[in-house]
């Protein structure tokens, strides 16, 4: 079955700086690779995604890169704030949603 | 509000009782999954529900038992839980699980303890 595996697990960053989260995956079938951000005793919420026929794919500060080859994912996020402090989670699918492991965001002000 | 809402929020039960997590989807979506969420694994899938069939169960003890009587609500039923099973329980819908390229809508969760 799919493996996700996210690094780094924790992330400490300054106010205005960029963070990079990268995720990799092992089963080449998945076609769908969404990125979730979680706040502090909240849900798991979707922030953007890619498929597969695209490598890269921005929204306002936030990017998603995608290497099928390399069965590689990596998260941009450009003038981090500090609401941008959360549990990040990189996930692949080819059906159903495998997560990675998660990376704490701490971006100070 | 995403649409999908989980009861109870939060649940203390012991070790020798029995009790059931509901969720509910109003989003039409064909496909529900209980996925459960401790310091040591983020987000572990237990069991994938598509059209009311069970289609994974992710080799979650026999004490984890899941329901879908319809494709607008899942049940966790709980027996026996030992005290590692405290966590946070998510469950989520999604529209189809044939396609596989779309978003998955998550609860806010049941906090279980037990004790």
């Amino acid at each position: 079955g799919e493996n996700v595996e996210q690094h780094p697990s924790t992330l400490s960053v300054q106010e205005g700086d960029s963070a990079v989260i990268k995720c990799t995956y092992s089963d080449s079938a998945s076609n769908y690779f969404p990125w979730y951000k979680q706040e502090l005793g909240k849900r798991p919420q979707l922030i953007i995604d890619i498929r597969s026929n695209v490598g890269e794919k921005k929204d306002q500060r936030i990017a998603v890169t995608l290497n099928k080859t390399a069965k590689h994912s990596s998260l941009h996020i450009t003038e981090t704030q500090p609401e941008d402090s959360a549990v990040y989670f990189c996930a692949a699918s080819k059906g159903k949603l495998i997560f990675g492991t998660g990376t704490r965001l701490q971006v100070f002000p | 509000e995403t649409g999908v809402t989980q009861t109870p929020r939060h649940l203390v039960m012991g070790m020798t009782n029995k009790k059931s997590l509901k969720c509910e989807q109003h989003l039409g979506h064909n496909a529900m999954y209980w996925y459960k969420q401790s310091a040591k694994k983020p987000l572990e899938l237990m069991f994938v529900y598509s059209l009311e069939e069970r289609v994974e169960n992710n080799s979650v003890p026999s004490r984890f038992s899941p329901e879908c009587p319809n494709s607008s609500h899942l049940f966790l039923h709980l027996h026996t839980l030992q005290p590692e099973d405290s966590a946070l329980y998510l469950c989520a819908s999604s529209q189809d699980l044939r396609t596989g390229n779309t978003e998955a809508f998550f609860g806010q969760g049941t906090r279980l303890t037990v004790v």
